[in-house]
């Protein structure tokens, strides 16, 4: 079956970095996709990768290793407005969207 | 502004009941998708469309119909609603096409509750 890992809940302090991996086993790879979700609020798109490597847009960068099945989306000089859920997805061989369950990123003060 | 909009923004409703939840969208994206999100899960596809006049099933059809008479209507029906309908529904669009990576946009959601 096809499946996306990533962790449920994240801490982090206010001007850190942050790290949240995503694991994929899936039918075929059509490009990796990370949203932001604050709570109550529609998802939004953040990030997107096909090829390895590391994209960088300001303060978030995504990283994709097709060969390992693994991405993880990067936040710097973390902010309080950071606080929210993250959706990583894989476009699949039918050009599905396969969804992990979200990273809920609890930032501290 | 253009988007998607969803209506109604929230609903309760008895079981047993029709419902539709409405979804147009402004952009002229030819693709566009049903999801539910329920708590600890990822968002699970109802239903979608490639292009007007076609249909297909996603993850979790069953108890859902869909229609795409024109490019911008994506009605979503409840023919008998049950308590296990109870979640929060989004209306996403794309553009299947070109160079674009074919990103989802997202209406504000519909939160439902069947009692």
């Amino acid at each position: 079956g096809q499946n996306i890992d990533q962790p449920t809940e994240m801490t982090a302090t206010e001007g850190a970095i942050v790290q949240i991996n995503c694991t994929y086993q899936t039918s075929g790879f059509n490009g990796l996709f990370w949203y932001q979700q604050h709570a109550g609020e529609a998802p939004t798109f953040l990030s997107y990768n096909v090829l390895d490597g590391l994209e960088e847009k300001g303060r978030f960068s995504s990283f994709l290793s097709r060969s390992k099945g693994y991405s993880y989306l990067l936040l710097k000089e973390l902010q309080m407005k950071d606080s929210a859920s993250y959706l990583c997805a894989v476009r699949d061989s039918n050009y599905q969207l396969i969804w992990g369950a979200g990273t809920k990123l609890i930032i501290k003060p | 502004i253009a988007g998607i909009t969803q209506a109604p923004t929230s609903q309760i409703l008895a079981a047993g009941r029709r419902m539709t939840l409405r979804c147009t969208q402004d952009m002229r994206h030819n693709a566009m998708y049903w999801y539910r999100q329920d708590l600890g899960l990822g968002l699970r596809l109802i239903h979608y469309s490639n292009t007007a006049g076609t249909t297909g099933k996603g993850e979790v059809p069953d108890g859902y119909s869909v229609s795409r008479a024109n490019t911008d209507d994506f009605p979503l029906t409840l023919a008998s609603a049950v308590p296990s309908q109870t979640s929060v529904y989004f209306c996403a669009s794309s553009a299947l096409a070109g160079d674009n990576t074919g990103e989802l946009f997202f209406g504000e959601g519909s939160r439902l509750t069947v009692l």
